[in-house]
């Protein structure tokens, strides 16, 4: 069984570019998460889907974040216009239902020159 | 403010060594405490453990919740290289099962 796969694994843009980061979740995973570390510090939270619909985007840091995940299946992280304190390892996690065991994707890791 | 704190940050000790991992939280609207561990990249499931004094164990590891003194610990015996890893304590809360996360134990094992 296939887990959480994120794409890409590496990216490297300038300050002020738009960087797209995708999270496939396990299928039949309802439950979608995006977390970050920025370097130094602890893994935060971003955002929470059921499905489609947004549950909780408190963590997401500035309007600079933008997260969709149209159908309920993929989802979407998009950076636009990033800045320097945006580089760090961007997680996605799936889970199959609240409480249920939360899968975690191998990390975007994003570097902001 | 909810937070979770790991002791120690990090740990070195040899191959053979039985270790002790710390996790002390405070949060409202606790649902359960995980263990991970995160070698190169993803961080991968251990434990998931939701009521107190009952320990899981999973080969070497084993882990057990204190929710009166809000705190877990990770205890790994007879340690091997393979050991070595940032070891993540995450807290699950809210109504919708946030992980609030620790910032990590390093461990590492000399052979």
């Amino acid at each position: 069984e296939a887990g959480v796969t994120q794409f890409p694994s590496h990216s490297v843009i300038e300050k002020g570019q738009t960087v797209t980061l995708r999270c496939d979740p396990i299928s039949g995973h309802d439950n979608l998460y995006w977390y970050r570390r920025v370097m130094g510090k602890e893994i935060k939270f971003l955002l929470h889907f059921v499905k489609e619909s947004k549950q909780d985007e408190s963590g997401m840091p500035n309007n600079r974040f933008l997260a969709e995940r149209t159908g309920g299946t993929y989802s979407t992280l998009k950076v636009q216009p990033a800045e320097l304190e945006d580089s760090g390892v961007y997680f996605c996690a799936s889970s199959e239902g609240l409480g249920n065991t939360i899968y975690f994707g191998e990390g975007s890791w994003l570097t902001v020159v | 403010e909810d937070k979770v704190v790991q002791s120690p940050l990090s740990l070195v000790v040899h191959e053979g060594d039985t270790v002790t991992l710390n996790c002390s939280y405070e949060v409202t609207n606790f649902r359960s405490l995980l263990w991970y561990k995160q070698e190169k990249k993803a961080p991968t499931f251990l434990f998931m453990l939701t009521s107190s004094g009952i320990e899981k164990k999973s080969g070497r590891l084993s882990s057990i919740l204190d929710k009166k003194e809000l705190f877990s610990i990770l205890n790994i015996t007879a340690t091997q290289t393979g050991d070595s890893a940032i070891y993540l304590c995450a807290v699950e809360a809210n109504s919708n099962y946030q992980l609030i996360w620790g910032a990590g134990t390093k461990l590492i094992i000399k052979p």
